[in-house]
């Protein structure tokens, strides 16, 4: 089955301790995403990778890391995390991120909470 | 650097009828899409419509775009209550492949 998977899916963590979301995709897609979702500011791109180690900071990147060692995995890394990073994440690929002529396919979402 | 914007930002309406949600935009666009998210889940892909595209319909949903007013609107016709969630525009803005407006949250009433 065709599909995006993101690990853990809840986390609660503490304020500096490093910590990774992986996400994975079965499609072969060049394009791979990260979002962040919080009430009333909709999804915010983070990073996005055009290809192979491609990445690119989207919108709000500060503290955050990722990489793009193979196709399929696009891990995101939080290396201190503080509280204002408790948030809904969500990983997306597509074919190709060429002006973006495809769907773009979700993962399940992880929900991250930092006390 | 948000690109679309959602018109209205929550709607409420009684099963069986029509909910009509709008998309603005701000830069020339190759392409629009659509996206529904249940509540807590990932966004699930609806439609794209190309810029040489005035409308497009899937099942009950229609999709009109009018580049030169740089907006777009989702029609959901006879709607019913598995509609209720929100609904995202996304467009390519700048070097960024797709960004998403903030979406409407459309409540359907049983």
């Amino acid at each position: 089955e065709a599909q995006v998977t993101q690990n853990p899916r809840y986390l609660i963590t503490v304020t500096g301790k490093k910590l990774t979301v992986t996400c994975s995709q079965n499609m072969n897609h060049e394009y791979m995403s990260w979002y962040r979702q919080d009430p009333g500011l909709g999804l915010r791109q983070i990073y996005y990778s055009m290809n192979v180690e491609v990445t690119d900071k989207g919108d709000v990147p500060e503290g955050y890391k990722v990489s793009r060692k193979e196709k399929r995995n696009f891990p995101l890394i939080l290396e201190s995390p503080s509280p204002n990073q408790t948030s809904l994440y969500f990983c997306a690929s597509s074919p190709t991120g060429l002006t973006i002529r495809y769907e773009q396919y979700f993962g399940p979402g992880t929900r991250l909470t930092v006390t | 650097s948000q690109q679309g914007e959602e018109d209205p930002q929550a709607l409420s309406i009684q099963e069986g009828e029509n909910a009509t949600m709008n998309c603005s935009y701000k830069t020339s666009i190759n392409n629009l899409q659509w996206y529904r998210q249940n509540s807590g889940r990932g966004l699930v892909h609806l439609i794209l419509i190309r810029s040489n595209e005035r409308e497009k319909h899937s099942g009950r949903l229609r999709v009109t775009l009018d580049t030169s007013k740089k907006s777009s609107s989702l029609l959901i016709t006879a709607s019913r209550a598995a509609d209720t969630a929100s609904y995202f525009c996304a467009s390519p803005s700048g070097n960024t492949p797709l960004v998403f407006g903030k979406g409407t949250r459309l409540s359907v009433i049983a």
